[in-house]
């Protein structure tokens, strides 16, 4: 089946280490998107890849950065710089043609810094 | 910037009963409107997609509706069952870049 993947679902960090996010999509679709969701929050843009080898800060993108090797995978990677970074994360991605497109989104992974 | 606003927080009602859950945003310039279910601890699975030009958009139980101009969505639910507790959220889609969310109304229906 087509989807995306997010994994692992349940990561935990300790103080000053870094770690990476994996999401994967098999959809085809050009862009992808990270986003942060805390209790009583919307969800919040970190990051976002229109094309393979691109990529634009959201609104939130300090202490956090990505990569787009591929078109299917877009990893986000959590450093020592983000001070709060206990949350629930969400991948999403967008088939071509933005306008009339609906937006897919992963299962997520909650992170916890110990 | 657009925002975003989702009312009320949180809503129960008995089974069987209709209810319309509410979405407001500042700026009328979108491409689309969405509604998501989440599920605790879960991803958001799409429920319906309004392109800008359309008034209203319908599966199954659910039926969302679009006043463009006046900034406002609702999301009618009919014959509400206990499965459809869940939080939902509505995001409009502006430009090719984004997605601007409300931060949701959690629904409770009970048995």
């Amino acid at each position: 089946d087509g989807g995306i993947t997010q994994s692992p679902k349940y990561l935990f960090r300790k103080e000053g280490q870094n770690v990476t996010l994996s999401c994967e999509q098999n959809l085809n679709h050009d862009a992808m998107y990270w986003y942060r969701q805390d209790p009583g929050q919307g969800l919040r843009l970190i990051y976002y890849s229109q094309i393979v080898n691109d990529f634009q800060k959201g609104d939130i993108a300090e202490g956090y950065s990505v990569s787009r090797e591929k078109k299917e995978s877009f990893p986000l990677t959590v450093t020592s710089a983000q001070k709060n970074p206990t949350a629930f994360y969400l991948c999403a991605s967008i088939p071509p043609g933005h306008r009339n497109t609906e937006a897919f989104f992963g299962q997520g992974t909650r992170l916890t810094v110990v | 910037k657009q925002e975003v606003t989702q009312i009320p927080a949180a809503l129960s009602v008995p089974e069987g009963e209709n209810l319309v859950l509410n979405c407001s945003f500042t700026d009328s310039a979108i491409y689309n409107l969405q509604w998501f279910r989440q599920d605790p601890g879960k991803g958001l699975t799409s429920l319906l997609l309004i392109q800008s030009s359309q008034r209203e958009q319908t599966s199954g139980r659910l039926n969302a509706s679009l006043d463009k101009s006046s900034g406002r969505s609702t999301l009618y639910i009919a014959a509400s069952q206990p499965g459809d507790s869940a939080t939902y959220l509505c995001a409009v889609r502006v430009g090719a870049n984004n997605l601007f969310f409300g931060t949701g109304t959690r629904l409770t229906v009970i048995p």
